[in-house]
């Protein structure tokens, strides 16, 4: 069973760093791309980038290109979502996701179960 | 960038209804590849459709996607209660792959 486990809620402060994950199982993590999905309080979804962690090909929207990093450790099948300085409007809910596939053009077919993140002075 | 836009943005009916959503694309949308997600409050999204018009794996058959170019449409044959939620449409085809803003189906 193809299962992506995110870690637990944040709460940080303005200008902290934060890393959070996503666990994959079930499947061979190297060959499917994995994305990172975001969704503010209230708000829809925004598709913030994805990675192939067979070689660590990156793809992020221009929207959050320079404001995150997003990176995988294939060695415990685990992607990864950070920021190097937060702000409090990095408050949202973060969801990683994964293809159907072993294909770059095909939608998100499993999700975890989100990461929330509270930026608050 | 592929703006996508979503039509209406409430949708008050009753269960047994027909349901008719819609998605425009700024610019056509590559090979079709429009999906529909399905998101309740609390949950992750859905995967619904994809490839503009095949249901997921267990998606029943009252859910169907049409459309291609600029124009989709996501269609409930008779609602259910618990298809009331928000439903976001998603181009795969250029990147960045984009969402509409969603579309909520709630009870009148």
């Amino acid at each position: 069973e193809v299962q992506l486990v995110q870690s637990g809620a944040e709460v940080k402060k303005p200008g902290e760093s934060l890393k959070i994950s996503c666990k994959g199982s079930g499947y061979s993590f190297t060959t499917y791309w994995i994305g990172w999905v975001r969704q503010m309080p209230g708000k829809g979804l925004e598709w913030m980038g994805i990675i192939y962690p067979g070689d660590s090909d990156t793809r992020y929207s221009p929207s959050f290109q320079g404001q995150v990093t997003i990176s995988a450790d294939k060695s415990i099948s685990t992607a990864y979502l950070q920021w190097s300085s937060l702000r409090a409007s990095d408050t949202a809910m973060y969801y990683c996701a994964r293809p159907a596939g072993p294909f770059y053009y095909s939608p998100f077919d499993y999700w975890g179960q989100g990461t929330l993140v509270t930026v608050s002075s | 960038e592929i703006v996508l836009t979503q039509s209406p943005g409430t949708l008050s009916l009753s269960p047994g209804e027909r349901a008719t959503l819609s998605c425009r694309a700024s610019q056509s949308v590559s090979s079709s590849y429009l999906a529909w997600y399905l998101q309740k409050p609390g949950q992750a999204p859905r995967l619904l459709i994809y490839g503009a018009s095949s249901r997921a794996t267990g998606i029943p058959d009252r859910f169907s996607g049409s459309g291609s170019g600029t124009d989709f449409t996501l269609t409930i044959s008779r609602l259910e209660p618990e298809d009331f939620a928000v439903y976001y449409c998603q181009q795969y085809g250029s990147s960045p792959r984009t969402f509409g803003q969603g579309t909520k189906v709630e009870i009148k």
